[in-house]
């Protein structure tokens, strides 16, 4: 069956320095994969997308990640993060066999001063 | 810009009540779904729906029905509350044109928070 995996429930960083957040499949085909952010009190936004070609992508607000197909990975990356980035991070992986997209549990990112 | 509304941010009820969770698009997308959201599960879908009509269940259905009669507008109902339905709902929605609903990107609505005593 078809899984998503962050394994960081929570990532505290300092405003200024670089981020990474985790994501693994479990998924045969290639997957359709998604990062979503979750600002407090509001519902989810797009944040980037990879179907297929270049393995790094580009989003919004600076973010990029890169996938990785030898290690089921789809790790989220900014080089320096700023206050307004602290949310709640989804990873997802679209399923072409359901339709449906299936979520990970979440990482929370606190940035310090 | 898409904008999808649920009609509550907040919700209490009472064990045993019906309850109704609306949710509206406005940008004529084909495909709506509800999401609860909980702590450390992330986001479970219950119910799609992709044309009028039409739902399909999602993850969890168990205690929960739709209904979509208009395009822009589908409704989750709990048909008798129990306190394990006490979660973050989410709605939302996706263009839908190519009748795959694994790569559209998809525009979530503020969500409900529902707490049932």
């Amino acid at each position: 069956a078809q899984s998503v995996t962050q394994p960081d429930i929570h990532i505290t960083v300092s405003e200024g320095a670089s981020l990474e957040l985790r994501c693994n499949y479990s998924y045969g085909a290639t997957p359709y994969l998604f990062w979503y952010v979750q600002s407090p009190g509001q519902g989810l936004q797009l944040l980037l997308k990879y179907f297929s070609g270049d393995t790094l992508v580009q989003g919004i607000k600076g973010f990029e990640a890169e996938f990785k197909r030898s290690q089921s990975s789809f790790n989220l990356r900014k080089p320096s993060v700023h206050w307004s980035d602290a949310a709640e991070y989804f990873c997802a992986v679209g399923s072409s066999n359901t339709g449906k997209l299936i979520f990970g549990q979440g990482t929370t990112l606190q940035v310090k001063p | 810009d898409v904008k999808v509304t649920q009609s509550s941010r907040y919700l209490v009820k009472r064990t045993g009540e019906k309850v109704f969770l609306e949710c509206v698009q406005d940008m004529d997308h084909e495909n709506m779904f509800w999401y609860r959201q909980d702590p450390g599960l992330g986001l479970r879908l219950i119910y799609f729906s992709y044309d009028v009509k039409m739902k399909e269940k999602g993850d969890i259905p168990e205690g929960y029905s739709v209904s979509r009669e208009k395009k822009e507008r589908f409704s989750l109902i709990l048909e008798s509350a129990s306190t394990n339905q006490t979660s973050m709902y989410l709605c939302a929605s996706s263009l839908g044109l190519a009748g795959v609903i694994s790569t559209d990107t998809q525009y979530f609505g503020p969500g409900t928070r529902l707490t049932v005593l």
